[in-house]
């Protein structure tokens, strides 16, 4: 299957810690990107690989995966996390598809 | 720093071809995999296909019928075609660089792959009306 499965929202308290997930038969063989967008920009990396952030990316933000669930941690979610959140990756069943999440909408209250 | 830079028709009818072009400053265009990805309003990202430097090319099968993507390595640049367009393909379009794919080993043994997109275009909007 080449499809990935997000919750649709998820909320937070400000200063708690969320937990974004995603679910796929492609996460067995490969980690989830994550990527932020926020209303009316581009999407931004924010977590690649097993569990790596690109320069300018909070630390608050982790990755993990497990069997074919991956998840984004926001450790201490803040005001500016409000945002959307997809994961991605290729399907692994071998034609190499880039397949993407529907999204989950994260509300910071 | 890589920049995507991108441009194109905004307004189109329906049955027309949409045509956008993304050009890469600032970094190499080898070695990356180039892919467009499209946003409708208020809805998700859809990935619609992607091309190599040589000119390899791999779409998303519910879009591969009408879509063509090509190179210009000429001018660090590639582009997206989509024929006959209805209101269904109005959405935000995006450029972005795909990596390689990556490989992490354990114990010498392959543990898992992993695929991301570090830099994006803009992104360009395109409406289709009649």
């Amino acid at each position: 299957s080449s499809e990935l499965t997000q919750d649709p929202a998820v909320s937070v308290a400000l200063g708690q810690t969320v937990r974004i997930t995603c679910q796929g038969d492609s996460l067995r063989s490969y980690y989830a990107s994550w990527y932020q967008q926020k209303p009316g920009q581009a999407p931004v990396l924010v977590i690649y690989g097993k569990n790596n952030r690109p320069s300018g990316i909070p630390d608050r933000f982790s990755g993990s995966s497990s069997g074919n669930t991956a998840s984004l941690t926001i450790t201490g979610a803040q005001a500016e996390d409000e945002a959307d959140y997809y994961c991605n990756s290729r399907d692994s069943s071998g034609n190499r598809h880039v397949v993407f999440g529907g999204g989950t909408k994260l509300t910071v209250l | 720093q890589v920049q995507l830079q991108q441009w194109g028709a905004g307004l189109l009818k329906p049955s027309e071809t949409l045509s956008l072009t993304c050009a890469v400053y600032g970094g190499s265009f080898s070695g990356y995999y180039w892919s467009w990805i499209r946003q409708p309003p208020g809805k998700g990202l859809e990935w619609i296909g992607e091309i190599n430097h040589s000119g390899s090319t791999n779409y998303n099968p519910s879009l591969k019928s009408r879509v063509t993507i090509s190179v210009d390595t000429s001018k660090n640049q590639f582009s997206l075609k989509l024929s006959s367009v209805t209101a269904a393909d109005t959405a935000v379009y995006y450029c972005a660089r795909g990596r390689p794919r990556g490989i992490t080993m354990v114990r010498g043994v392959i543990d898992y792959y992993y695929y991301y997109m570090d830099v994006w275009g803009k992104g360009t909007t395109v409406t289709v009306s009649s």
